[in-house]
């Protein structure tokens, strides 16, 4: 069966410093994979999705940046972090088709 | 452009009352259609779906059916539990080159024991 790892799990850092969150799958190959934020009480903004490796699109410009450097990893950085960087960060899967499935999610707070 | 439009929440329900959760869409063509729960501090998960009109999803008790004519895929309960307290979003997927998900704002449910 297929599964999802986020980590780090929560995460507090200072206003310009960097950022590095992970996810991989495991249980499947070349799925799409997509990065979400959720802020505080809101709903789901789409960041960036990837069709595979190497292939990023991105749906909001912002100070965040996406990369795809193995088949089943998917990475969300920063340079440089903003107190509106705060929230919850989710990575998705799917396969070609319309189910996405969610990750546990990185709550990051910029102090 | 494809949307989803959920009730604004929160719902506030006494044990053992019937949920009704409205979702609508607009959407050029026939997508599918999901209902995600979020429990707190969780990701999302999906709960249940429908694929052509007149569909019904089913899982846990919750049941929605894909109304063309109405485009709506309201999410029904007849009896919920403390449990099920969370966040319900609606959304919608078009078969087309990005295969993005398009959310509702989400709903928050809170169930009183």
């Amino acid at each position: 069966s297929q599964t999802i790892h986020q980590w780090p799990a929560t995460l507090v850092q200072p206003v310009g410093s960097p950022l590095s969150l992970e996810c991989t799958v495991e249980g499947t190959s070349n799925p799409n994979l997509y990065w979400y934020r959720q802020a505080a009480g809101r709903g789901l903004q789409l960041l960036f999705y990837s069709v595979g490796i190497g292939q990023i699109s991105s749906e909001v410009p912002q100070n965040l940046s996406a990369s795809r450097p193995q088949d089943r990893q998917f990475i969300l950085s920063s340079k440089k972090l903003l107190l509106s960087d705060s929230g919850f960060y989710l990575c998705a899967w799917s396969w070609r088709g319309a189910e996405q499935y969610f990750g546990p999610g990185t709550r990051l707070t910029v102090t | 452009g494809n949307s989803v439009t959920q009730m604004e929440g929160p719902v506030t329900l006494s044990e053992e009352a019937f949920l009704t959760i409205n979702c609508t869409y607009t959407a050029t063509g026939y997508p599918s259609l999901f209902w995600y729960v979020q429990y707190p501090g969780e990701g999302l998960q999906l709960l249940l779906k429908a694929t052509k009109a007149d569909d019904k999803g089913s899982n846990k008790g919750f049941e929605a059916t894909y109304r063309k004519e109405t485009t709506s895929f309201h999410l029904e309960k007849g009896s919920v539990q403390v449990s099920d307290s969370a966040v319900y979003f609606c959304a919608l997927f078009m078969m087309d080159s990005s295969y993005k998900l398009i959310f509702g704002s989400g709903t928050r449910l809170l169930v009183r024991p």
